[in-house]
């Protein structure tokens, strides 16, 4: 079956203490993307990635890291987590060329930092 | 840039009432126009796109017309069931020049259908 899965699905954690929630898609899509939902703001997006090793900010990448060593998988990194980062977190990937704007998404990460 | 104006929710309707979810955007070059629908405790699903002016994207009894001249994208269904019940968010892509582009999206429609 053809999917974005994301682990964890819920998360609570304390200020400053590094986590990291893992991205990983079966469809060989080249694009991966990381965007949080918050009420009244819909999804931004943090960070995305054309392709292996390359990886750009997207509208709200402070606070964040992302890394992408192979094609399937595109963890987020919080090397420092802060309370306004709580928030819903879901990963999406697509391809490049004709359906680029296509975007399949995950089912999403519940982050609560205290 | 680019943004999205989707009408705040909730909104409640009764089972087989008449469905319009307003969209309008604002986007530089030609954008392609995306519902996503978001089920409880479930992440976004593609509900339809429309790739081009007058285009019509439909799935599930849903319906939006690519309205180049109102920069609207307004979703409709002819009568709408419980199962329908999620939140609803309007998206434009970016230029289709062969490399990906980020997704804008709307702030999210809730659709609440009751018996």
């Amino acid at each position: 079956e053809a999917q974005v899965t994301q682990n964890p699905r819920y998360l609570i954690t304390v200020t400053g203490k590094k986590l990291t929630v893992t991205c990983s898609q079966n469809m060989n899509h080249e694009y991966m993307s990381w965007y949080r939902q918050d009420p009244g703001l819909g999804l931004r997006q943090i960070y995305y990635s054309m392709n292996v090793e390359v990886t750009d900010k997207g509208d709200v990448p402070e606070g964040y890291k992302v890394s992408r060593k192979e094609k399937r998988n595109f963890p987020l990194i919080l090397e420092s987590p802060s309370p306004n980062q709580t928030s819903l977190y879901f990963c999406a990937s697509g391809e490049l060329g004709a359906n680029t704007d296509t975007q399949y998404f995950g089912p999403g990460t519940r982050l609560t930092v205290l | 840039g680019n943004s999205v104006t989707q009408m705040e929710g909730p909104v409640t309707l009764s089972e087989e009432a008449f469905l319009t979810i307003n969209c309008t955007y604002t986007a530089t070059g030609y954008p392609s126009l995306f519902w996503y629908v978001q089920y409880p405790g479930e992440g976004l699903q593609l509900l339809l796109k429309a790739t081009k002016a007058d285009d019509k994207g439909s799935n599930k009894g849903f319906e939006a017309t690519y309205r180049k001249e109102t920069t609207s994208f307004h979703l409709e269904k002819g009568s709408v069931q419980v199962s329908d019940s999620a939140v609803y968010f309007c998206a434009l892509g970016g230029l289709n020049t062969g490399t990906a582009s980020k997704l804008t999206f709307g702030t999210g429609t809730r659709l609440q259908v009751t018996l």
